[in-house]
């Protein structure tokens, strides 16, 4: 069974600072990975996703993550967070592995709040 | 902005109603889904399909039902709402990488 895992409910950062959400996966065959935000009470708004080829990836807002296979992570980050980028994250793994039940699902981790302090 | 949509937004609904959540989606996607997010957060799957008359139980089991008769059309049927299912529900469509999301029904059963 595939799984993601999201170590930390909650992050903290001062506008200005680096940030990084942490994001663990557990997958048979190769992964694709995904981050997505939620603002409230809207649906999620797709940020980025690593598919195949450089392990650093780039998305939405300067968001970029960085995939490391021999650690099964793919940890959010943004060099100088913002108030604005306050909200929830979701980290999530798709199995690529074609065949097989597991085919397409699409699972996510438990979710971090983020919230940027001024 | 993806073509997605949930109808309807918000449901107050009594005890043993049957009620259907409707999803849309005109972007001619084969896989969506539907999940349940806790008030907490949490986003758990509970039905997904891989194209019409394709279904299948997700990782939270859920008392709820699904269809796919048409690729665009993913409705979830509740035979009897109960207490218990209130939440937000959130439906998905994907294609071949990323899933796009439509804004979710927040279901109230008193």
């Amino acid at each position: 069974a595939q799984s993601v895992a999201q170590p930390e409910d909650q992050v903290n950062v001062a506008e200005g600072n680096p940030l990084t959400v942490k994001c663990t996966y557990s997958v048979s065959g190769n992964p694709y990975l995904f981050w997505y935000v939620q603002y409230p009470n809207r649906g999620l708004q797709f940020l980025l996703k690593y598919i195949t080829g450089d392990n650093l990836v780039k998305g939405s807002y300067g968001f970029e993550a960085e995939f490391n296979k021999s650690q099964t992570s793919f940890h959010l980050k943004k060099p100088s967070a913002l108030v604005s980028d306050s909200a929830l994250y979701f980290c999530a793994v798709r199995n690529y592995h074609a065949g097989g039940t597991s085919y397409g699902k699409l699972t996510f981790g438990q979710g971090t709040i983020l919230t940027v302090h001024p | 902005e993806a073509d997605i949509y949930q109808t309807p937004r918000y449901l107050v609904i009594g005890t043993g109603k049957k009620i259907t959540l409707e999803c849309s989606q005109t972007m001619g996607h084969d896989k969506m889904y539907w999940y349940q997010q806790d008030p907490g957060m949490e986003l758990h799957l509970i039905h997904y399909s891989y194209g019409v008359n394709s279904t299948e139980k997700g990782d939270l089991s859920s008392e709820s039902t699904v269809s796919r008769i048409r690729t665009e059309h993913f409705p979830l049927t509740l035979e009897s709402a109960r207490p218990s299912h209130t939440s937000q529900y959130l439906c998905a469509s994907s294609e071949s990488w990323e899933a796009f999301f439509g804004q979710g029904t927040r279901l109230t059963v008193v």
